[in-house]
Order: C-alpha cells, then structure tokens, then sequence
C-alpha cells in the first residue's frame, strides 16, 4: 500500500517558470511533511518541512502549501533556475514514528 | 557533503553472496536509518537504530540485518542475495529520533550479478 503518492513522475519547466509538484497522503495520522532534493549521485537531503497547523510555508522561492481535509500537499518553485533540476521527494511521518515514507519521487528538468 | 560516510561507494556480486555495507554518522548524531532506492519502489526504509538499539523495523527482508556498534556506526548485511537486491543503499544520520532532520549519505551502489 502506498501511503504517499506523488505527481508527476517527470517535469519540465522552463528557466524562470514555475514547477509544481503534488503529493498525497492516505493516513490521517502523518503530521510531519518535509520535502527532499536529490541530485544525480548524491544523496537526497531536506529541501523544507511543514507540520498541518499551518497551509503554507515558505522559503525562499520554495514554497509548500498544505490542505489537511484533502490529505494533499504541495511544492511550488517560483523562478525555477537549471540548477534547481533534480529529483523531488515528499514524505511523511507521524509522531512517535522514526520512519520517513516517501513518494516515488519527481524528476524536474529546468531548461534555459 | 553531509557528514555521513558510506562505504563501499559501489560494489558487485553475484547472486547467493552475502555483502556488508557501512555507514558513519554525522559526529554526534545517535540515530541511524538505512533506505533502499530502487526505480520501481522508490526510497524504502528498512530500518533504524538508536544509540546502539534497534527502533524500528521497515520494509526489511529477513535476509538483511543490521547493527549500530558502541562508536556510533552502522552495517548493514545483505544475505543470500537475489537480482532483485541490485538498488541503492542509504544510511541517513540524525541527533535523536522522529522529527529530526535525517541527513543522508551519498549511498552505496549494489550491483548483483
């Protein structure tokens, strides 16, 4: 069963557009959600983090918005740059849990 | 760079061998969690230890089985092994438990042949 799912598998974006990925989540008791960037060979390291006592949170030009009664969250990058091309996890957790569940993962392309 | 330290980077066998991976965490950091990464399952986690205990158990098959030593590191032993075990391994670092940021490694590569 998977407890997070996550949209879509691949995207591509242009230099200064916006990328959105979505994410999904099925137990109610997940209350930690953070986002993951992993580039090619490295491994994937925390990009920003939200708990659902807030519907966004911002940093920089990532963004997360979170709808509790959807059991849906999202990441927004604003201004995407070529750098920024990279796979994009999002997970969760609950408290009381050592354990990260992530979505499959997104792969971002930012072309010039 | 992390802090945490994974070695072999990469590493190829053959099916029925058994294989150790290790890991050092960030210096100070208490808890250890290994990950698969495969392109159909995705990042998997297998399990974590705390302070030289295990915490809790993922998706790990009975074939695997890891350990935290007294200074901190970890191994990860694969048994027995399949095809099917070829992924990426990860160990990820952090000061205690839950909630804590998880720093990762840059993984090992396991080829089974």
């Amino acid at each position: 069963q998977q407890q997070v799912k996550q949209s879509p598998q691949s995207l591509i974006v242009q230099k200064g557009g916006i990328s959105i990925i979505n994410c999904a989540y099925e137990n109610t008791a997940f209350d930690y959600f953070p986002w993951y960037q992993q580039f090619p060979g490295k491994g994937p390291a925390l990009l920003i983090a939200i708990r659902p006592d807030v519907s966004e949170k911002k940093e920089g030009r990532f963004t997360i918005s979170f709808n509790k009664s959807a059991k849906q969250f999202s990441l927004h990058i604003m201004d995407s740059q070529p750098g920024d091309s990279a796979t994009y996890f999002c997970a969760a957790t609950r408290a009381g849990s050592y354990q990260l569940t992530f979505g499959k993962g997104t792969k971002l392309s930012v072309i010039p | 760079d992390s802090g945490v330290t994974q070695t072999p980077k990469h590493l190829i066998t053959a099916t029925g061998q058994r294989v150790t991976l290790r890991c050092s965490p960030r210096s100070g950091d208490l808890s250890v969690y290994w990950y698969q990464q495969s392109l159909d399952q995705g990042l998997q986690f297998l399990i974590h230890y705390y302070n030289g205990e295990e915490r809790a158990k993922g998706n790990i098959l009975e074939r695997f089985s890891a350990q935290q030593f007294p200074d901190l590191h970890s191994e990860l032993n694969l048994s027995s092994l399949e095809l099917g075990d070829s992924a990426l391994y990860f160990c990820a670092s952090s000061p205690g438990s839950s909630y804590n940021e998880q720093f990762f490694g840059p993984g090992t590569r396991l080829t089974v042949l």
